[in-house]
């Protein structure tokens, strides 16, 4: 059964960016069957999307946070990243990686537990 | 962006049916995915493809789709059934994923 591990730093200062990572155990990231995404959520509010990736290094952003993200993906290591640039309070949330099942519409199949991210200085 | 739009609370009594709408423009013509999160978890799926169930969901959480608005059905409500749900879909104009604003699910 696939799982997913999130891994981060837990407090970031404004300014900095953010590096978070998501081993994937059980199952591979280079499979064209999935997509393999990041999905935040602020403390009390809902869930909103941030990227994915393919196995192949293709990704797509939300274009409201689009000029500060990058993800990468290493097919070596069975794992897949997020980088946030120039972080605010506003980044403040809980960061789940989740895979996407081409199978299944495209749907949020499998999550990680979620790692907690605070800005502050 | 395309925008999905749901009620803030559903309250329901054990064994009665809960109804979780999701509206958006032509939601209709898009596949409609549902996640279940309770407080302090992940979102788990619990019906993809406007309709189908993931394999050990139970058949009392079903889904429909039409026109502008999504429906997930929660039939025959337990106390484990408490928690927020959220709708979600590709807009594939955008390449992008949407998710709904969220529903809390109170069992009275």
């Amino acid at each position: 059964q696939v799982q997913l591990q999130e891994s981060g730093p837990g407090l970031a200062k404004p300014s900095e960016t953010l590096s978070l990572t998501c081993t994937v155990s059980g199952g591979s990231v280079n499979s064209g069957s999935y997509y393999w995404s990041w999905v935040r959520q602020p403390p009390g509010k809902g869930l909103e999307w941030i990227a994915y990736i393919f196995y192949s290094g293709g990704a797509n952003y939300n274009p409201s946070l689009k000029s500060r993200l990058t993800m990468s993906v290493d097919t070596s290591k069975n794992q897949f990243s997020l980088r946030v640039a120039s972080v605010t309070a506003a980044d403040t949330a809980v960061y789940y990686c989740a895979r996407v099942a081409l199978t299944m519409g495209d749907a949020f199949d499998v999550w990680g537990q979620g790692t907690m991210v605070t800005v502050s200085s | 962006s395309y925008v999905l739009t749901q009620p803030p609370s559903v309250s329901v009594a054990p064994r009665q049916t809960a109804t979780v709408t999701c509206g958006g423009n032509n939601i209709g013509s898009k596949s409609v995915h549902w996640y279940q999160q309770k407080p302090g978890q992940a979102p788990v799926l619990v019906v993809y493809d406007d309709t189908d169930r993931p394999s050990g969901i139970p058949e009392r959480f079903s889904g429909s789709n039409s026109g502008n608005t999504a429906t997930l059905t929660i039939s025959r409500v337990e106390a484990g059934d408490e928690a927020d749900y959220y709708c979600q879909v590709w807009d594939s104009s955008s390449d992008h994923r949407v998710f709904g604003t969220g529903t809390k699910v109170t069992v009275l």
